[in-house]
């Protein structure tokens, strides 16, 4: 079994629909990422995060550190949200998800 | 303001060859990560410095893989001799201090070895 499971693997929404991603991990971490990577290949780190939650624009991450459990959420969707989103956790180095495509259809 | 700048974006070259990936983090930065990554394997840290120390290498494959950094504008990662298997896109990313703080990737490298 993974460390770090995200589901939906794939994900495909409207224009207009509430996202959400979630990652489940199974050991003790220090804070745990949410990273973005475009069809380019870019990643740029979207937030990071001990405990509670963070808001940028659209998007929301939460964590849940009794249950170990994260979610992010992009409210409004559009196309340009289409990519890869990855959940990583900190432990004494990074490890990461397998990833979640999101494709947001016009 | 410059980000982690890696370079070569592209590197085609034979196997059997030797492969220098370079990267420049971020000024003021002292943490300094290495990424490979592969369709079936996704994202992996092969090795993490902090403060140019080396602290985890063990995500490095095997021998044939060296990370260097020898001051703290500049790291390299060596493979000699290369193989098919190595290609991948390899990123290189820098954060302020150590794994739980945001971290700010350069645009990568793809490498095929053919």
């Amino acid at each position: 079994k993974n460390e770090v499971e995200q589901s939906p693997q794939n994900l495909t929404a409207q224009e207009g629909e509430f996202i959400t991603i979630n990652c489940s991990y199974s050991v003790g971490i220090s804070a745990l990422h949410w990273l973005q990577q475009h069809p380019g290949g870019g990643i740029v780190s979207l937030f990071m995060l001990s405990s509670g939650k963070k808001k940028h624009g659209r998007l929301i991450a939460t964590i849940n550190i009794q249950e170990k459990h994260s979610s992010l959420h992009i409210t409004a969707s559009h196309p340009r949200d289409s990519a890869v989103y990855i959940c990583a956790v900190a432990t004494n180095k990074l490890i990461f998800g397998t990833g979640t495509l999101l494709a947001v259809q016009p | 303001d410059a980000g982690v700048i890696q370079s070569p974006r592209h590197e085609v070259t034979e196997m059997g060859q030797e492969v220098t990936l370079r990267c420049k983090p971020i000024s003021g930065h002292n943490s300094l990560f290495w990424y490979r990554q592969t369709m079936m394997r996704g994202l992996e840290l092969l090795i993490y410095f902090n403060n140019n120390v080396p602290i985890d290498d063990s995500g490095m494959p095997e021998d044939r893989f060296s990370a260097k950094m020898p001051n703290a504008s500049f790291s390299t990662l060596k493979i000699q001799p290369s193989e098919p298997r190595d290609s991948a896109v390899y990123f290189c990313a820098s954060s302020l201090q150590s794994v739980d703080q945001p971290q700010h990737f350069g645009d990568g490298t793809r490498l095929s070895i053919l």
